[in-house]
């Protein structure tokens, strides 16, 4: 079974521009969550759908955002890049939410330059 | 406030050595526990969950985890860690109420001396 992919693994971008990472999730899950890991700020939950469906939200910005899809794979999103963004952004599946076991990718990992 | 603290940043131990790497939590009610690790650059792995049941949870790799209600814990175990455990350690719970979101302690790096 093949596990949670997350493209690209790297990203170089410039304050000010967008960005959009994608994950697809492992065959069968039907929640995807986001988090975003800083040296600072440690692992920090963004966002989670389930069935196409916002379910949960963390306090971060309006400037990210995401979308999942009817195959479940997801995208988020980050307008407007701020030098702080630059992190380790990890998706994770699971079936039915976290309380069922998350199974996480390998992670983009963005640099804001 | 609900919490999850790893009291350790950083841990060195000698390969062949016993471990345990500490975590509380501060939930009103006990929340879905776990622990992953990660090494550098990649993901994370989910080394063993606890959800109910017998308190000492046996995981991948030899660990093995012991949850405490009256210490609000759920401390990592290996008897005897291998240079190849080297790697930062999360522990992270999920409530048993509200949004299904993982919340992550601080992580501890640990580090196997030779």
């Amino acid at each position: 079974k093949a596990g949670v992919t997350q493209t690209p693994r790297y990203l170089i971008k410039t304050r000010g521009q967008q960005v959009t990472l994608s994950c697809s999730p492992i065959s069968g899950h039907r929640s995807v969550s986001w988090y975003q890991q800083t040296p600072g700020q440690g692992l920090q939950f963004l966002f989670e759908y389930f069935s196409e469906t916002q379910r949960n939200k963390g306090n971060f910005p309006g400037r990210f955002s995401g979308r999942q899809f009817s195959n479940s794979r997801s995208e988020m999103n980050v307008s407007t890049l701020e030098l702080g963004d630059s992190a380790l952004y990890l998706c994770a599946s699971s079936l039915q939410g976290a309380r069922t076991e998350a199974f996480f990718g390998q992670g983009t990992r963005l640099t804001v330059v | 406030a609900q919490s999850v603290t790893q009291p350790d940043i950083h841990i060195t131990v000698s390969e062949g050595a016993s471990l345990e790497l500490r975590c509380n939590y501060s939930y009103g009610a006990t929340p879905y526990l776990f622990w992953y690790v990660q090494s550098p650059g990649q993901g994370l792995q989910l080394l063993l969950k606890y959800f109910s049941g017998d308190t000492l949870v046996q995981g991948i790799k030899g660990f093995e985890a012991e949850f405490k209600r009256s210490q609000s814990s759920f401390n990592l175990r290996k008897p005897s860690v291998h240079w190849s455990d080297a790697a930062e350690y999360f522990c992270a719970v999920v409530p048993i109420q509200g949004a299904q979101k993982l919340v992550f302690g601080q992580g501890t790096r640990l580090t196997i001396n030779p």
